[in-house]
């Protein structure tokens, strides 16, 4: 069974934070995806990963960035936590594309 | 900008009924459709993709309608159960990469 674990299911930070949320896949997936979730505006597409140190930005990378140093670990970055990024982060990982395996989300609450 | 436009944005049926939920899309560089299903505190998880070469899909009591000509598709739930109550969500990529996600439809059904 695929799996994707993401570091916090729940997370508290403070305006002008910074942020790490962790994401690992357990089946040598090459693709990697950092999606938001809002309530009525779907699933959106932060950052994903091809390869190793590879990245594209997504529709919405303002404010984040991203890193992968290990094919296996995909790290979601929030330079200077704001409340507009309070938010449900979601992780997937694919291998070649097509279907996409999700963790199971970290609720970030930003006060 | 959506590039995928989902509805309804909720839906109620009672045990048996048949739900039927729509999208449609304007990129017909699109080559790969899926449907996820999310029940409360979980990752979405994929449950039935389609291709353009096809009209529909079927597995189980999920049927995909595809209708390249006019940019729709649809997901329709046969003989729909309280256990299928979730939020679904259509997607649309390129080659199966970065997915672009409709907005999503909450589903309830009344036993």
């Amino acid at each position: 069974d695929v799996k994707v674990t993401q570091s916090s299911r729940y997370l508290v930070k403070r305006t002008g934070e910074k942020v790490f949320l962790e994401c690992v896949q357990d089946m040598d997936h090459e693709n990697m995806f950092w999606y938001r979730q809002d309530p009525g505006l779907g699933l959106r597409l932060i950052y994903f990963s091809y390869d190793v140190k590879m990245k594209e930005k997504g529709d919405i990378p303002e404010g984040y960035s991203v890193s992968r140093e290990k094919k296996e670990r995909f790290s979601l970055i929030l330079e200077s936590a704001s409340t507009n990024q309070t938010s449900m982060y979601l992780c997937a990982s694919s291998w070649f594309g097509y279907e996409q395996y999700f963790g199971p989300g970290t609720r970030l609450t930003v006060t | 900008q959506q590039q995928v436009k989902q509805s309804p944005q909720s839906l109620i049926v009672q045990k048996g009924g048949i739900p039927i939920i729509n999208c449609a899309y304007e990129n017909t560089a699109f080559d790969y459709f899926p449907w996820y299903q999310q029940f409360p505190g979980k990752g979405p998880a994929l449950l039935i993709a389609i291709r353009p070469d096809v009209s529909e899909k079927k597995e189980g009591r999920f049927t995909i309608s595809f209708n390249k000509s006019a940019k729709q598709f649809s997901l329709h739930i046969m003989d729909s159960q309280p256990g299928d109550s979730a939020t679904y969500f259509c997607a649309a990529s390129i080659a199966g990469y970065a997915l672009n996600f409709g907005k999503g439809t909450s589903l309830l059904v009344t036993p």
